[in-house]
């Protein structure tokens, strides 16, 4: 159990474009997603934290205007990236978390690796 | 200073020696702790989590925490060259609802 799903794996688009990326919960409820980014060999960066039905919490240094993410349903939670450009590659990671698991433990996606050319 | 502290590492072993990575952390109120695994590439996965003080085993793999010195660490027994990668500790004040996770300490298990 606790399988998060996130599409696409991998991107490719032109600079200026924007790209969607869905992140999903399979078999819980996500009471909590939240959005990682990651450049190689690199630690782990909080991007975002979504509650369902509300609006996103995003970190210092973070444009929630570049970054915008939609926790539309308790089972799906998407980041897109507008006006996409070459310094936005990097490996994008959603997790999501439940109460129901009672332990606050997340659950990550397989990530998406967006390469913006 | 940071709020969860992992040595970066490399950590270099043996095979089938014992792998032992550290964790501290400075919030009081964390009330829980876990252990993520991740290969070069992929995404972290989940492989250990402990609330109380004391051990946790599972498998090869035991859990350490000690609340009083704000540590925890993972212990990994019969180390194989798949245990290779980063691992990653993170800490949970559940009342704040925040979790906070250390950068990572890179293992290698050599043949």
């Amino acid at each position: 159990g606790a399988v998060v799903s996130q599409h696409p794996s991998w991107v490719i688009c032109k600079s200026g474009t924007s790209v969607k990326i869905e992140c999903r919960s399979l078999d819980f409820q996500a009471t909590t997603m939240f959005w990682y980014r990651q450049f190689p060999k690199q630690s782990l960066m909080l991007m975002a934290t979504s509650n369902e039905g509300s609006k996103a919490t995003y970190e210092q240094g973070v444009e929630k205007d570049k970054f915008l993410i939609n926790h539309a349903s308790l089972t799906l939670s998407t980041l897109t990236v507008t006006s996409a450009h070459p310094e936005d590659s990097s490996f994008y990671i959603c997790s999501a978390r439940t109460l129901g698991l009672g332990a606050y433990e997340q659950y990550f996606g397989p990530g998406t690796r967006l390469t913006v050319t | 200073q940071k709020e969860v502290e992992q040595n970066s590492g490399p950590l270099s072993v043996p095979e089938g020696a014992i792998a032992s990575l550290n964790c501290t952390y400075s919030d009081r109120g964390s009330q829980s702790f876990f252990w993520y695994r991740q290969y070069s590439g992929k995404s972290p996965e989940l492989i250990m989590f402990i609330y109380s003080n004391g051990d946790k085993e599972d498998g090869r793999f035991t859990a350490q925490l000690n609340k009083a010195s704000q540590y925890v660490s993972l212990l990994i027994r019969d180390s194989q060259p798949s245990d290779s990668a980063t691992y990653l500790c993170a800490v949970t004040n559940t009342n704040a609802g925040k979790s906070t996770f250390g950068d990572g300490t890179t293992l290698t298990v050599k043949p």
